[in-house]
């Protein structure tokens, strides 16, 4: 089973700001890491998958990067909409694609 | 792109439940479908995912227990759920997949909250 972590639980950040979330897999996932945001009340939204590629419609603010085991995205310039839940996902051993517990962005 | 999950509801443990999802806005036989649930502790888990041919597949902690299905005809993806745990509560999602065979999900439905308690 691949165990996926994210670090922090918690940030609290200020509109503006460069951000730059992690996430870890317990063994190689080549590139197979998705992250999704989710607002209070609403459903999971993909923003990135195959680690780096932005899904439709996603500003240009959010990227992505890594292989293997750590994986990152960044918020290049924070804004009051960003400020939800980041999940990331591991789908590389099909079908389980476990999720990371989350990083909630806080306004600081 | 638009998916409506629906038919969650209370109840007690061992009952039965099986939630719907209407798609519509893509060609509904071309996709695998799956279900995502989301609890307060344990946050997202994967559950089950059809394949374009009708080929089920379940999460360990579900398997036995839910069977996934679709009608590509009423572009419908449903979840019966049998023998239901205080664990099982949460919101269910139906979720589309982009690619076939590779388990991530493009669309989500607005979720469906099943409450499995006496």
């Amino acid at each position: 089973e691949i165990v996926v972590t994210q670090s922090p639980a918690t940030l609290s950040v200020s509109p503006g700001e460069r951000v730059t979330l992690s996430c870890r897999a317990s063994q190689s996932v080549g590139d197979k890491i998705a992250w999704y945001q989710q607002r209070p009340g609403q459903a999971p939204r993909l923003l990135i998958s195959a680690a780096s590629t932005r899904a439709t419609a996603v500003p240009a603010r959010f990227s992505g990067s890594g292989s293997g085991t750590d994986f990152t995205l960044t918020i290049s310039s924070l804004q009051t909409e960003d400020f939800a839940v980041y999940y990331c996902q591991q789908y590389y051993n099909w079908p389980h694609g476990a999720f990371g517990q989350g990083t909630k962005l806080d306004i600081k | 792109v638009h998916l409506v999950d629906s038919g969650g509801a209370l109840v007690q443990p061992g009952g039965s439940l099986t939630l719907s999802c209407a798609a519509s806005g893509f060609t509904f036989r071309s996709y695998d479908m799956h279900w995502v649930r989301q609890t307060r502790g344990e946050g997202l888990e994967w559950v089950s995912t059809i394949g374009t041919a009708g080929d089920p597949y379940y999460s360990d902690s579900v398997k036995g227990r839910f069977t996934i299905s679709r009608d590509n005809g009423e572009n419908s993806l449903y979840l019966q759920m049998n023998s239901l745990r205080a664990g099982d509560t949460a919101v269910y999602f139906c979720a589309r997949g982009p690619l076939r065979g590779l388990n991530y999900f493009d669309y989500w439905g607005l979720g469906t909250l099943v409450t499995v308690s006496s």
